[in-house]
């Protein structure tokens, strides 16, 4: 049982490059959300989804597109790289929105010069 | 707008200490408070309480929850260095979960 599994865990972009941060869980969990945090910021939410087809905006979504095809992923885009996204990402997943506590994945470090 | 305001951001005290760490909160439509340890990754779960005045605990570790003056607490008796960790608070409000920005806690040996 992997949990949540993010990829990649390290990764340099150059301003106004796109990527893709994958998020994957094999605990059938309906509930899966997009962490960014920031020295001293705690964990902001940047999107959400509560199943599959349904997505979300959180407390910090501008710059970054989402999109829930399928139960087990969850992958967050940026299509156009800024230095203010260099930030450690979490993807997080849960049974049910938020009731049961969140599973974290190991979380994507990603640096934008 | 919806927030959760910890207390304090960081404390250090000595191996053998109690300590109490600080949660409130004001939003709109209320579901559960979280508590999670984080040391070098991924936040790691620890409570969740949906009720006021009932203690959970665990260990060394306890925390309850107070839904008229909209608080939780984190109480941590006697501490070891492998408690040294960012402590993170999150209120689950309607599809949304939202953190504050941790306690850093250091435990001097």
């Amino acid at each position: 049982n992997a949990g949540v599994t993010q990829t990649p865990k390290f990764q340099v972009l150059k301003t106004g490059q796109s990527m893709t941060l994958q998020c994957a869980q094999d605990m059938n969990h309906e509930y899966m959300s997009w962490y960014r945090q920031d020295p001293g910021m705690g964990l902001r939410l940047i999107h959400y989804s509560v199943g599959a087809g349904i997505t979300d905006q959180g407390e910090v979504p501008n710059g970054y597109n989402v999109s829930r095809s399928t139960t087990e992923d969850f992958p967050l885009r940026l299509l156009s790289a800024a230095p203010s996204q260099t930030s450690v990402y979490f993807c997080a997943s849960s049974y049910s929105r938020g009731r049961k506590p969140q599973h974290f994945g190991d979380g994507t470090r990603l640096s934008i010069l | 707008e919806d927030k959760v305001v910890q207390s304090p951001l960081s404390l250090v005290v000595h191996e053998g200490d109690t300590v109490t760490l600080n949660c409130s909160y004001e939003v709109t439509n209320f579901r559960s408070l979280l508590w999670y340890k984080q040391e070098k990754k991924a936040p790691t779960f620890l409570f969740m309480l949906t009720s006021s005045g009932i203690e959970k605990k665990s260990g060394r570790l306890s925390s309850i929850l107070d839904k008229k003056e909209l608080f939780s607490i984190l109480n941590i008796t006697a501490t070891q260095t492998g408690d040294s960790a960012v402590y993170l608070c999150a209120v689950e409000v309607d599809d949304k979960i939202i953190f504050g920005k941790g306690t850093r806690l250091h435990i001097l040996p």
